[in-house]
């Protein structure tokens, strides 16, 4: 049974436009979310965390928002550019931390 | 600085086969992380480390794999006898373990294991 639920397998975006990531979760225990992003061939890299108690975390381009009565968060980029391109992991963490399947962002052109 | 490192990045092996993994973390950080990532999923954790002592090691298949950190830095993931299944991108992470706050993993860029 999956606790963190990433149900889109792939996402396209306009170069310059708003790309939006979501996520569900089942456990209202989690502590933290977090945001992986990875390449091909490379391990995944920390890219934003959210702590439980709040509902926006915001760092440059990258914006994640918590709606924990629906038990849903979202990543915003903006603009979208072409390094954004890659898989992104929702992650949620009590004691460790549970990935998501991930979602494949490809930013066109 | 240099990040963790893991060797080898690919291998195929023979079902039935041993196979063994490598990791070093990140100098300095106490906790070490083994994942393994199916195709199209996400890390699923096999084994975490404080230290030298495994403090989770729930998914760990017991009757096939094994892991050690000896002295607590470097660490080796071993795969005996490897099966069918087994095929997939074995990931290692190290963090430094805090309590109150986020945990934030650096991963290698993980050995791509093929089982033939």
């Amino acid at each position: 049974d999956q606790q963190v639920k990433q149900n889109s397998p792939s996402l396209s975006v306009q170069e310059g436009r708003i790309s939006i990531l979501n996520c569900d979760y089942t456990n209202s225990m989690f502590d933290y979310f977090l945001w992986y992003k990875k390449y091909p061939a490379e391990g995944p890299t920390f890219l934003i965390s959210i702590s439980s108690i709040k509902d926006k975390n915001e760092d440059g381009r990258f914006t994640v928002f918590l709606n924990k009565s629906a038990k849903h968060l979202s990543l915003h980029i903006v603009p979208s550019q072409p390094g954004d391109s890659a898989v992104y992991f929702c992650a949620a963490q009590d004691d460790k931390i549970i990935f998501g399947k991930g979602t494949r962002l490809h930013i066109l052109p | 600085e240099a990040g963790v490192v893991q060797s080898p990045r690919y291998k195929i092996i023979e079902k039935k086969q041993p196979v063994a993994f490598w990791c070093n973390p990140i100098s300095g950080h106490n906790t070490l992380y083994w994942y393994r990532q199916n195709l199209g999923q996400g890390p699923e954790l096999l084994i975490r480390y404080e230290n030298e002592e495994a403090v989770d090691d729930s998914q760990l298949p017991k009757d096939r794999f094994s892991a050690e950190r000896l002295k607590g830095v470097d660490s080796t993931l071993k795969i005996q006898p490897a099966e069918l299944g087994d095929s997939a991108v074995y990931l290692c992470a190290s963090s430094l373990r805090q309590t109150h706050s986020y945990n934030e993993q650096f991963f290698g860029p993980g050995t791509r294991l093929t089982v033939l």
